[in-house]
C-alpha cells in the first residue's frame, strides 16, 4: 500500500458545526502532515507529527485541532470555523530522512475540499 | 531562510511543443532535497521526482527531464512533446534539515490541442 487516504473528499459545514478530517497511511512512515491550500496558491504547512508527537504547529488558530491516535492515523478536528477557512486540506506522510533510505519523499493524499457556510 | 521561486505563473503551449518550467531555490543547508509535484484540476498532488543535494545528475523519465544545477541553484523541468493531459499546476518544492516542505508558488501549464 503506497497511498495516503483522506476522508471525506468533500465537506460542507456551518460555522457552529464540529467535524473531523481523517488521514490514513500504511507505509510505515514516521511523519504525518496537514497542509492547507487556498485556490491558486501553494500548499501551506499547518502541523507536523513525528513519531506520533506534534513537532511543528505553524501558528494555526485553535479552531483547528490535530490528533495522531497512532502511527497510521492523523485527524484534524474542526470547530467554529470561518468562511475564510474554506480550502483544500491535504494530508501527507514521509519517512525519516535520517534513515538514509533512498526513496525518502513525501506522499500526499487527494485532499478534503472543505466549504464553510 | 529557505525559499523556492517559480517565476513563471502561467505557460500556454500547443500540443507537441517542448516546455521548460523554471525553479530557483535558496537554502544555506548543504543537505537538502528538491521535488517536483503535479497538481491536476482534481486536486491531488502527484509526486514526479526527488533529488538530493549530492546528486547533480540530470534525469530523464519518458517525456520528462530535469536539470539540476547547484551553481545556479536551479532545478528546471522540461516536458518534451507536450500533451493535453500535461495541463496542470506544477510545484517545485524544497526540504532541508527539517520536516517542512517549502513550495514555490506554482506554474500553471495549459496545453492546447
Amino acid at each position: 500500500d503506497t497511498e495516503v487516504t483522506q476522508t471525506p473528499k468533500h465537506l460542507v459545514m456551518g460555522m457552529t458545526n464540529k467535524k473531523s478530517l481523517k488521514c490514513e497511511q500504511h507505509m510505515g512512515h514516521r511523519a504525518m502532515y496537514w497542509y492547507k491550500q487556498k485556490a491558486k496558491k501553494p500548499p501551506e504547512l499547518m502541523f507536523v507529527y513525528s513519531y506520533e508527537k506534534l513537532s511543528i504547529n505553524e501558528s494555526v488558530p485553535s479552531r483547528f485541532s490535530p490528533e495522531c491516535p497512532n502511527s497510521s492515523l492523523l485527524n484534524l478536528h474542526l470547530h467554529a470555523l470561518q468562511p475564510e477557512d474554506s480550502a483544500l486540506y491535504l494530508c501527507a506522510s514521509s519517512q525519516d530522512p535520517n534513515t538514509g533510505k533512498l526513496d525518502y519523499g513525501y506522499t500526499f493524499g487527494s485532499g478534503t475540499r472543505l466549504t464553510v457556510v | 531562510a529557505q525559499k523556492v521561486t517559480q517565476a513563471q505563473t502561467e505557460i500556454s503551449v500547443v500540443e507537441k511543443e517542448d516546455v521548460t518550467l523554471d525553479c530557483v531555490y535558496e537554502t544555506r543547508d548543504t543537505t537538502y532535497y528538491l521535488f517536483w509535484y503535479k497538481q491536476p484540476p482534481s486536486g491531488e498532488l502527484v509526486f514526479l521526482i526527488r533529488r538530493n543535494s549530492f546528486d547533480e545528475q540530470n534525469e530523464i523519465s519518458g517525456r520528462y527531464s530535469w536539470n539540476f544545477q547547484k551553481s545556479t541553484s536551479s532545478f528546471n523541468f522540461t516536458i518534451t512533446a507536450s500533451q493535453v493531459v500535461d495541463s496542470a499546476v506544477y510545484f517545485c518544492a524544497l526540504s532541508a534539515n527539517t520536516d517542512k516542505l517549502i513550495f514555490g508558488t506554482g506554474t500553471r501549464l495549459q496545453v492546447f490541442p
